[in-house]
């Protein structure tokens, strides 16, 4: 059962575009929903995270937008760079828990 | 050590063998998760264990699977009699306990079953 469903797969942006990347949960008990980095050949790595007491979180380039109603949560790189080229996972927790619920994945090329 | 390390990076292996795989968490780390990635189909959990506390079984997706912790710190999972569809990347990561969030992973098995 796919808990959490990530869109689109895979994605192409131009250097200093936008690139979006979206989420949609089922499950109303996750209460954290993080964002994971993932390079070739490595393992993910948290990029951010948000919980839904707050609708926007933003570090640097990339802001997490959350919306609780409808069970969203998205991830906007501003000014996307060619070394934003990786693969990107969202992820939720429920109650404290520690297990993470992943997405599918989005693959992300930024072109120049 | 200083991050989540994982033996081997690479793993072929002939169908119906069994093979392990390692994980070295960060110390003092006391949760330890493994997770498995396959094209197209995201990270998949697999098990979790947590300091002394019966571990958490309910990913493994058959009897083939399993996995121990000794002393609370190095992992090692065991695929019995593997198939292809076992080909995958095996991700573990570690935590602090009481940190739920903030995994983080190891570089991972590549298992290839021919």
């Amino acid at each position: 059962q796919q808990q959490v469903k990530q869109s689109p797969q895979s994605l192409i942006v131009q250097k200093g575009g936008i690139s979006i990347i979206n989420c949609a949960y089922e499950n109303t008990a996750f209460d954290y929903f993080p964002w994971y980095q993932q390079f070739p050949g490595k393992g993910p790595a948290l990029l951010i995270a948000i919980r839904p007491d707050v609708s926007e979180k933003k570090e640097g380039r990339f802001t997490i937008s959350f919306n609780k109603s409808a069970k969203q949560f998205s991830l906007h790189i501003m000014d996307s760079q060619p070394g934003d080229s990786a693969t990107y996972f969202c992820a939720a927790n429920a109650g404290g828990g520690n297990k993470l619920t992943f997405g599918t994945g989005t693959q992300l090329k930024v072109e120049l | 050590g200083a991050g989540v390390s994982q033996s081997p990076s690479n793993k072929v292996t002939e169908k119906g063998k069994d093979v392990e795989l390692r994980c070295d968490p960060i110390s003092g780390h006391t949760a330890l998760y493994w997770y498995r990635q396959s094209l197209g189909q995201g990270l998949e959990f697999l098990i979790y264990f947590q300091g002394n506390s019966a571990p958490d079984k309910s990913g493994l997706p058959s009897d083939r699977f399993s996995a121990e912790r000794t002393g609370g710190s190095v992992s090692t999972l065991t695929i019995q009699r593997t198939q292809q569809e076992d080909s995958a990347v095996y991700l573990c990561a570690s935590n602090r306990q009481g940190a739920p969030y903030g995994y983080t992973f190891g570089s991972g098995t590549r298992l290839t079953v021919v």
